[in-house]
């Protein structure tokens, strides 16, 4: 079945440090890819997302290229932080209408001043 | 006040007690989707809802059921706790599903069964 795989981390990063946060993913047919992020305490919410080949997502400074050849969409950022610490998770859904997100486990990022 | 409310936000509960997890929205969205977190193992999708006539089971549906009382309202219920159900459930709303809409998630209820 579809899945996908990223970086579980807990990383811990210095303010105004570069982020990449793999994902890579392994579905049938095209899915839509999905970056969401929970800040303590609080639900999931959506980051950014791409819906096709070389689409580029972005959103408060994060950037994610969905790659069909390397079946990837890494997650960047040039410079975090204090208040970009949070758990991020890669999400996948496929183009056959189903209504099921499948999420990587999830990687807690921690930004220091 | 948040868009999407669940309550409780915190249950301890005992093996065998029944639990319901309530949500209630404010966004409109015909969407409602319960998931399940647990440490290490990402999101999982329980149920899931179209409209208050539409009730689907997700990938882990077993041991629970639900309730879509009225399009801006969805129950959880656990008719016999077990303590592998200690998790942190989150309640989602969408009005076009995942791939054409974004997922509108609520705080999340931790519930712990002893």
């Amino acid at each position: 079945g579809d899945s996908v795989t990223q970086m579980e981390g807990p990383v811990t990063l210095s303010e105004e440090a570069c982020l990449t946060i793999n994902c890579t993913y392994t579905a049938t047919g095209y899915p839509s890819l999905f970056w969401y992020v929970q800040y303590p305490g609080e639900g999931l919410q959506l980051l950014l997302k791409a819906t096709k080949a070389d689409d580029k997502g972005s959103n408060k400074g994060f950037e994610a290229t969905y790659r069909k050849e390397t079946t990837s969409f890494h997650l960047e950022k040039g410079s975090v932080q204090v208040s970009d610490s949070a758990v991020y998770f890669c999400a996948l859904s496929d183009q056959g209408g189903s209504e099921k997100l499948v999420f990587g486990k999830g990687m807690k990022l921690t930004v220091n001043p | 006040d948040a868009d999407v409310t669940q309550t409780p936000r915190n249950r301890i509960t005992k093996t065998g007690k029944r639990i319901m997890l309530e949500c209630s929205q404010t966004k409109g969205h015909d969407r409602m989707y319960w998931y399940r977190q647990d440490p290490g193992l990402g999101l999982r999708l329980i149920y899931y809802s179209f409209d208050v006539k539409d009730i689907n089971k997700g990938e882990i549906s077993d041991g629970y059921s639900v309730s879509r009382q009225a399009q801006a309202k969805f129950s959880l219920s656990l008719e016999s706790a077990i303590p592998n159900q200690t998790a942190l459930y989150f309640c989602a709303t969408s009005d076009g599903g995942p791939t054409t809409g974004e997922l509108f998630f609520g705080e999340g209820s931790r519930l712990t069964v002893l």
